[in-house]
């Protein structure tokens, strides 16, 4: 299996502070990496595809880059209704796997 | 629109068999470039993809839960069915069904869920 790490495990932030969220393969995974938002008592919601494609609807402030082993999800000026947790998915080999995911939480 | 909804017994005794459907309204699971999934959390724990099917009846399985899963569908009643055989506690989570889409030249990714289904496995 490809393992995902992500770091940190949980941030502090404030309304307005850009935010960067990492996640690194075990292996390379070309492009093969997804980002999801989940809030509690919700179903994870798609943000960036592909590592670097936003999902429609997604807000601008939301960007993805990376390739190969390494990637970051960066939020710009994070708002209110960002507070979630992120999760990095590979979806390179049929097993997908998770990220633990990334607890944005409010300073 | 389409929408995804979970539904199945919401307590499971260990060693049984945990059975899930995925009924989706709105539209159709035949064709396109879509796939329908999977996918779990354990209480306040992270995501685990258990396996997806195509409509033409191909599935990928998570190869830990491989020898214990098996994913079905009836296009005719727009469901696809979960099945889980010899469940322990480690088995308790709340249980997502999700439509993955597989664009052209792009990664696959899960693009619209159903709410979650709490299951309990206990005796």
């Amino acid at each position: 299996d490809i393992q995902m790490t992500q770091s940190p495990s949980s941030l502090s932030a404030s309304v307005g502070d850009r935010v960067t969220i990492s996640c690194r393969a075990s292996e390379s995974i070309s492009t093969y990496l997804n980002w999801y938002q989940q809030k509690p008592g919700e179903a994870p919601k798609i943000l960036v595809y592909a590592a670097s494609r936003l999902h429609s609807g997604v807000p601008l402030r939301f960007s993805g880059s990376g390739s190969g082993t390494d990637f970051t999800l960066t939020i710009s000026s994070l708002q209110r209704e960002d507070f979630a947790t992120y999760y990095c998915q590979q979806s390179y080999s049929s097993s997908q796997t998770f990220g633990l995911g990334t607890k944005v939480e409010m300073k | 629109q389409l929408q995804l909804q979970e539904s199945g017994p919401g307590l499971v005794k260990p060693s049984e068999t945990l059975s899930l459907t995925c009924t989706v309204s709105g539209g159709s699971i035949s064709g396109g470039n879509y796939y329908w999934g999977w996918v779990r959390q354990p209480p306040g724990r992270g995501l685990e993809f258990i396996g997806s099917i195509y409509y033409i009846g191909t599935t990928t399985y998570n190869p830990s839960l491989k020898s214990r899963v098996s994913i079905s569908l009836d296009t005719s009643k727009t469901q696809f069915s979960l099945k889980l055989k010899s469940v322990t506690a480690a088995d308790t989570a709340l249980y997502f069904c999700a439509r993955e889409s597989s664009p052209p030249d792009y990664t696959k990714y899960f693009d619209l869920w159903g709410r979650g289904t709490l299951v309990t496995v206990s005796s």
